[in-house]
């Protein structure tokens, strides 16, 4: 199975700082990464797909990139509404697909 | 709106079996495959199984291979997931979610249902 590690698995952070978590698989799986944000009693909710592109609906503060085997989700500015835990997931052709441990970002 | 509720969950002594549903409205249901993500108390995310569209494709983690099967009516708009021979460790809250490839298995998620809590306990 391919390993997702994120980092860090905890972030305190303010309204209005700049973020980015960190996400490394063992192995090359290109872009086929996706970045979830789930808050307390919520489902996930996708945010990033294919490495960089924004779903639709997404505030723009939000960014991915990488390729191969290391990702980074980035917050550009952050507003009250981002607290919350962030997963990625990969999606390579090797089922099965697999989640990042989450990190969670905490005022 | 694209909408998935989930049912069917509740308390059950391992051994036995449960299974759970997944309604799904606002789109052409026969055109996605439909995936189960689980996720224990407390724990982060784990994918358990897809099925393609039409249902002619299936894939399972292996820690559930040969136990849980996913299946799906097109003529409901409903996705199904037998769980047989459960046990603690399949303790969790289940979602489903629509995969987001037309037509195809794309391998991520949009969007996702509420969930289903099953807990397994004696």
């Amino acid at each position: 199975d391919i390993q997702m590690t994120q980092s860090p698995s905890s972030l305190s952070a303010s309204v209005g700082d700049r973020v980015t978590i960190t996400c490394r698989a063992s192995q090359s799986i290109s872009s086929y990464l996706s970045w979830y944000q789930q808050k307390p009693g919520k489902a996930p909710k996708v945010l990033i797909y294919a490495a960089a592109s924004l779903q639709s609906g997404v505030p723009s503060r939000f960014s991915g990139s990488g390729s191969g085997t290391d990702f980074t989700l980035t917050i550009s500015s952050l507003e009250p509404e981002d607290f919350a835990t962030y997963y990625c997931q990969q999606s390579y052709s090797t089922l099965p697909y697999t989640f990042g441990q989450g990190t969670k970002l905490e005022v | 709106q694209v909408q998935l509720v989930e049912s069917g969950g509740g308390v059950v002594q391992p051994g036995r079996s449960l299974r759970l549903s997944c309604a799904a409205s606002g789109f052409t249901f026969s055109n996605y495959g439909i995936h189960w993500v689980r996720q224990a108390p407390g724990e982060g995310l784990e994918w358990v199984a897809v099925i393609s569209y039409d249902g002619s494709h299936k894939y399972y983690l292996d820690s559930v291979k040969g136990r849980f099967t996913i299946s799906r009516d097109n003529s409901r708009n409903t996705l199904y997931l037998q769980m047989d021979s459960l046990r603690t460790e399949d303790t969790a809250l289940y979602y489903c979610a629509k995969d987001a490839g037309f037509f195809t298995i794309s391998g991520w998620f949009d969007p996702w249902g509420q969930g289903t809590l099953v807990t397994v306990s004696s």
